[in-house]
């Protein structure tokens, strides 16, 4: 298996542009978390999804931020529009339900707005 | 709401010496615990973990953790650290529901 796979790995963007990050899942895992790591914050949640529907968005920091999850292989992290504190590394994770349910994180999308 | 304090920000050791990383979490349930490390530029990857059973659990790397109930603990431990395990170390718990709670990271630096 290919693990997490996240696209772009670099995105340097200027404020006020819009922000795609994207994630796959490994295949066959059903829940899939995207969090934000800084120096400041350290690793937050931002929101969860299962089968597709999001569980608990209450991590995303403001109507800026949206996830989006259209099917089990794909989901979306859009900032619109993006500011200069938005940089950060985001990490794409996914875990199969049930007690034995190791996270695996993706390579992670470092972040810069100008 | 579940929370898990780390200690120690930033460790510094010789090569040889012993780890004790500190971790503890506020939940009275039932909990799962990980350890994550996160190598310079990398993502993060499973250390070990404890669901059940022997509260000693032995990961990768020569790295272990106890679970002491009581003291709502789970420390990280490697009785002889090497160059290779400079890294940014976190504590994870699950309680409950299936997202984590991380901690905030210790970073460890081994001078050769």
């Amino acid at each position: 298996d290919a693990g997490v796979i996240q696209s772009p790995r670099h995105e340097v963007t200027e404020m006020g542009q819009e922000v795609t990050l994207r994630c796959k899942p490994i295949s066959g895992h059903d829940y899939l978390f995207w969090y934000r790591q800084t120096m400041m914050r350290g690793l937050e949640l931002l929101i969860y999804f299962n089968n597709n529907v999001p569980i608990d968005d209450s991590g995303m920091p403001e109507d800026r931020f949206s996830a989006k999850m259209p099917n089990a292989s794909f989901s979306t992290l859009k900032i619109q529009p993006s500011e200069p504190r938005d940089s950060a590394v985001y990490f794409c994770a996914s875990n199969r339900g049930g007690a034995d349910n190791e996270q695996f994180f993706g390579p992670g999308t470092r972040l810069t707005v100008l | 709401a579940q929370s898990v304090s780390q200690h120690n920000h930033h460790v510094i050791l010789s090569e040889a010496a012993s780890l004790e990383l500190g971790c503890n979490y506020s939940y009275g349930g039932t909990v799962n615990l990980f350890w994550y490390v996160q190598y310079p530029g990398q993502h993060l990857q499973l250390l070990l973990k404890y669901f059940s059973g022997d509260p000693l659990v032995k990961g990768i790397k020569g790295f272990e953790a106890e679970f002491i109930k009581s003291k709502f603990s789970f420390n990280l431990r490697k009785p002889s650290v090497q160059w290779s395990d400079t890294a940014e170390y976190f504590c994870a718990v699950r309680a409950g529901a299936n997202n984590l709670f991380f901690g905030t990271g210790t970073r460890l630096t081994v001078i050769p």
